[in-house]
């Protein structure tokens, strides 16, 4: 069947290090992977796209990347802050389709 | 200030009684969608609409129903609520309708059928 797997569990660290963000996927070949910020009560807002073709794409302290071949995506937020602290959603883009399909994200809590 | 805008942000109703949540983007975008959040299963498609007049069911479309009658307006409609509709529904936009372009959302509207 297919599916789009991001911890449930939520990721704790400290302010000032890096935070990494899993998104799995199998049975899907999807051309392209959005990441979106969600906090609570409020709307999904978007990040970062990468394509297929892409390993990696960087916004400020913001980096994705796109695997494949492993069908892995990870997103990672450098010198981390408090207000970084937030639920964080991986959409897939597949051809054909065109919706995105949403993994049900992972709670990002940064500490001071 | 670009923004898609639903209304109301939180609505308790019975079951059985229609009710409407109001979606309207002020971008000029083509496609919009109605999304339901809820735990552990993400966001999932309920309708979308390519244009005006162009609607299309996504993936969980029983119970609801759309319209889109101008461009920057996009209703849900629940012509007879049931308590498995509880959820929290969210409206998109985005340009155009294809997976590569962003999409914008709205506020939330937290719904819940008794």
């Amino acid at each position: 069947s297919q599916k789009i797997e991001q911890n449930s569990e939520a990721l704790n660290i400290q302010e000032g290090k890096t935070a990494t963000l899993t998104c799995n996927y199998t049975n899907y070949s999807p051309a392209y992977l959005q990441w979106y910020r969600q906090d609570p009560g409020r709307g999904p807002v978007f990040l970062l796209l990468i394509r297929e073709n892409e390993k990696e794409k960087r916004k400020e302290r913001l980096k994705v990347t796109f695997d494949t071949t492993l069908k892995q995506s990870l997103f990672h937020i450098t010198a981390s802050q408090p207000a970084d602290s937030a639920t964080y959603l991986c959409a897939l883009g597949i051809a054909g389709r065109r919706a995105l399909t949403f993994g049900s994200g992972t709670r990002l809590q940064v500490q001071p | 200030e670009a923004q898609v805008t639903q209304n109301p942000r939180y609505l308790i109703t019975v079951t059985g009684k229609k009710l409407t949540v109001t979606c309207s983007q002020n971008m000029n975008h083509e496609y919009m969608s109605w999304y339901r959040q809820d735990p552990g299963l993400g966001l999932r498609q309920i309708y979308y609409s390519m244009n005006v007049e162009v609607t299309d069911k996504g993936d969980v479309p029983e119970g609801y129903k759309v319209s889109r009658k101008e461009k920057r307006n996009f209703p849900l409609i629940l012509e007879s609520p049931s308590p498995n509709q509880t959820s929290l529904y969210f409206c998109a936009s985005s340009l155009v309708p294809r997976t590569n372009t962003e999409a914008f959302f709205g506020q939330g509207t937290r719904l819940t059928v008794v």
